[in-house]
């Protein structure tokens, strides 16, 4: 499809396990942002990817979240030894770099 | 730290009427501005924006308008449609950064 893409659409995990998220962007979007949204709360910038340049990872809440770009392409975000606190909605968006973004439908992390 | 605020988690309007979603912001240096829209189980999508040279964009039946000394905007949506329920999220954006900072959002049902 055109759109953003995100999987799994849904995951449901033990405390503890590593947990990773895929997103594809947009083709031809150079940039590549990633927020979450945990339950009543807004959308909480994360991390962002601009071409090949060094990520802005200020929104990242702790060590034990990282996240991977390749090239201008797929990014995946993995969190490792998931807390209840890291349930959440996970949404990728692209843009062609300071323009509108576009969001994926998210990837619903469930911890127990 | 909550830098932009939608106060109002909720709005119901009748068909027709107008809609006005509120949005208040802390940070003088948001120079650009955006709304977006949410459908349960799919990702926000752009519906318009606003730059601080302006105080007002008029996209159809959707307004938005900025008052800078008061860091405060609105959309107004007139006439309100039943298909126009979601949740509706205000967003701002700091000269030359990369990330947008989102509300909590707002959800507006319009009643048939």
């Amino acid at each position: 499809g055109a759109g953003v893409s995100q999987s799994p659409s849904n995951k449901v995990t033990e405390k503890g396990k590593d947990v990773e998220l895929r997103c594809d962007p947009i083709s031809g979007h150079t940039a590549l942002y990633w927020y979450r949204q945990r339950l009543g709360q807004g959308l909480e910038f994360l991390i962002y990817f601009q071409g090949n340049s060094a990520p802005d990872k200020s929104g990242l809440p702790s060590d034990r979240f990282s996240a991977e770009r390749t090239g201008e392409s797929v990014s995946t975000l993995t969190i490792q030894r998931t807390q209840q606190e890291d349930s959440a909605v996970y949404l990728c968006a692209s843009s062609l770099g300071g323009g509108e973004l576009f969001f994926g439908e998210g990837s619903r992390l469930t911890v127990l | 730290d909550q830098q932009v605020k939608q106060n109002s988690p909720s709005l119901s309007v009748q068909e027709g009427r107008i809609s006005i979603l509120n949005c208040d912001y802390t940070n003088s240096m948001f120079d650009y501005f955006l709304w977006y829209k949410k459908y349960p189980a799919e990702g926000p999508t752009f519906l318009i924006s606003i730059s601080s040279i302006k105080d007002k964009n008029e996209d159809g039946r959707f307004t938005v308008f900025l008052n800078k000394s008061a860091k405060h905007l609105s959309l107004h949506i007139v006439p309100s449609q039943p298909g126009d329920s979601a949740v509706y999220f205000c967003a701002a954006r700091k000269t030359g950064a990369n990330n947008l900072f989102f509300g909590t959002g707002t959800r507006l049902t319009v009643i048939p």
